[in-house]
């Protein structure tokens, strides 16, 4: 069974700050690894999507990595910003559905 | 724009009374998922459907039914044999049932037990 870990469960940066958060996975029999970001009572938007192929991807000032062999993505964010603030969700797609982790909420400081 | 619709956003249950979450996606996807989600911890999934017709269960498909009669509908009912039903509830959708396609989710309904 496929276990997703995101650590830490909390973080707080003062604003300018980059932001590097993990995922880790457990089976590296995966087909894509993708980041959303969750606001408080919201559904997940989708920040970005890495293949299985691949060993990064780029969105404005997002950036994700993959290490699929040994289980592990990061997440960085540049030059965080308070609008940054929120949980961010990693999920490893299997056969046919979504493995998530708890994710890490971030707050960043004015 | 395209997206997924989930209804109503609030939806309160009394004891032993069945309630449906609606959603509805005009993506033209083929293949939709429910999803349900608890303080700390990750989502889990309830059923999923990969075509019109079909569906099979999650990890967590107790107290749950489906129904999948039109592409672009998934409601969702949970009955009373779900014992601890309150939870925030997320519908998702892929182009396609296979694995390695964009996941899009709405905006959840949070359903409380009253």
């Amino acid at each position: 069974k496929q276990e997703v870990t995101q650590i830490p469960a909390a973080l707080s940066v003062p604003e300018g700050e980059n932001l590097v958060l993990n995922c880790s996975f457990t089976d590296s029999a995966i087909y894509n690894l993708q980041w959303f970001r969750q606001d408080p009572g919201k559904g997940l938007t989708s920040l970005l999507l890495i293949q299985s192929s691949q060993r990064e991807q780029t969105s404005g000032r997002l950036n994700a990595s993959l290490d699929k062999s040994s289980g592990r993505s990061t997440l960085y964010i540049a030059a965080s910003q308070p609008g940054d603030s929120a949980t961010y969700l990693c999920a490893v797609s299997g056969d046919y559905k979504l493995s998530f982790g708890a994710g890490t909420t971030v707050t960043v400081r004015a | 724009d395209g997206g997924i619709t989930q209804s109503p956003k609030y939806l309160f249950r009394k004891e032993g009374q069945n309630v449906t979450l609606s959603c509805e996606q005009n993506l033209n996807h083929d293949a939709m998922y429910w999803y349900r989600q608890d303080p700390g911890q990750g989502l889990r999934l309830i059923y999923y459907s990969q075509i019109v017709n079909d569906f099979q269960k999650g990890d967590i498909a107790e107290g749950y039914s489906v129904s999948r009669e039109k592409k672009e509908s998934f409601p969702l009912t949970v009955t009373s044999a779900q014992k601890n039903p309150t939870a925030f509830y997320l519908c998702a959708s892929t182009r396609t049932g296979g694995a390695g396609t964009e996941a899009f989710f709405g905006q959840g309904t949070r359903l409380t037990v009253v």
